[in-house]
């Protein structure tokens, strides 16, 4: 159980263009999920909080008109990246808690690489 | 705030090495502890994970032990293989609703060769 699925897992796109990265908790309820970015040989950073039903919570520093959050359901949350240009290429990895468990664990997605050429 | 500081790597390793990665953490609370692992080119994985102190996570044949009075969840094992070779990061999260307040270490890489 517990299982997080991202969608695509890589997409190369031209410069200008917006790419949409779909994340999916398969077996289990998700109010929050998690968007995370990471660079080569580095840790996860935090872009922001999706909440169901509610607008999402951007760290500071994060473009909420660039990097657009969506979470229509309890079990979809989904980023575009709208006129992507290179320098977004990155890992980008969601999470998403599962309501029933007690503890506060994240079950992380394999990850989206996106390069924009 | 809450913060985690894990052993800086690379750490390169033969095979049936024993392993230790250091990983201390700063909380004002009672916070879990966990050890996730990233293979090349994948999402993180949880490896293992401790809810409170004295508690002891494992799985595949690696353990951490919470050390409150230490504030520490080092990440052992005793025979690596060259599978194990992954980064492997530590974090800790407490109780804050729908907060994400779930903290990471930089990552520590590990290679093992055969």
């Amino acid at each position: 159980g517990a299982v997080v699925s991202q969608h695509p897992s890589w997409v190369i796109c031209k410069s200008g263009t917006s790419v949409k990265i779909e994340c999916r908790s398969l077996d289990f309820q998700a109010t929050t999920m998690f968007w995370y970015r990471q660079f080569p040989k580095q840790s996860l950073m935090l872009m922001a909080t999706s909440n169901e039903g509610s607008k999402a919570t951007y760290e500071q520093g994060v473009e909420k008109d660039k990097f657009l959050i969506n979470h229509a359901s309890l079990t979809l949350s989904t980023l575009t990246v709208t006129s992507a240009h290179p320098e977004d290429s990155s890992f980008y990895i969601c999470s998403a808690r599962d309501l029933q468990r007690a503890y506060n664990e994240q079950f992380f997605g394999p990850g989206t690489r996106l390069t924009v050429l | 705030g809450n913060s985690v500081t894990q052993m800086e790597g690379p750490v390169t390793l033969s095979e049936e090495a024993f392993l230790t990665i250091n990983c201390t953490y700063t909380a004002t609370g009672y916070p879990s502890l966990f050890w996730y692992v990233q293979y090349p080119g994948e999402g993180l994985q949880l490896l293992l994970k401790a809810t409170k102190a004295d508690d002891k996570g494992s799985n595949k044949g690696f353990e951490a032990t919470y050390r409150k009075e230490t504030t520490s969840f080092h990440l052992e094992k005793g025979s690596v293989q060259v599978s194990d070779s992954a980064v492997y990061f530590c974090a800790l999260s407490e109780r804050s609703g729908n907060n994400n307040d779930m903290r990471f270490g930089a990552g520590t890489r590990l290679t093992v060769k055969p």
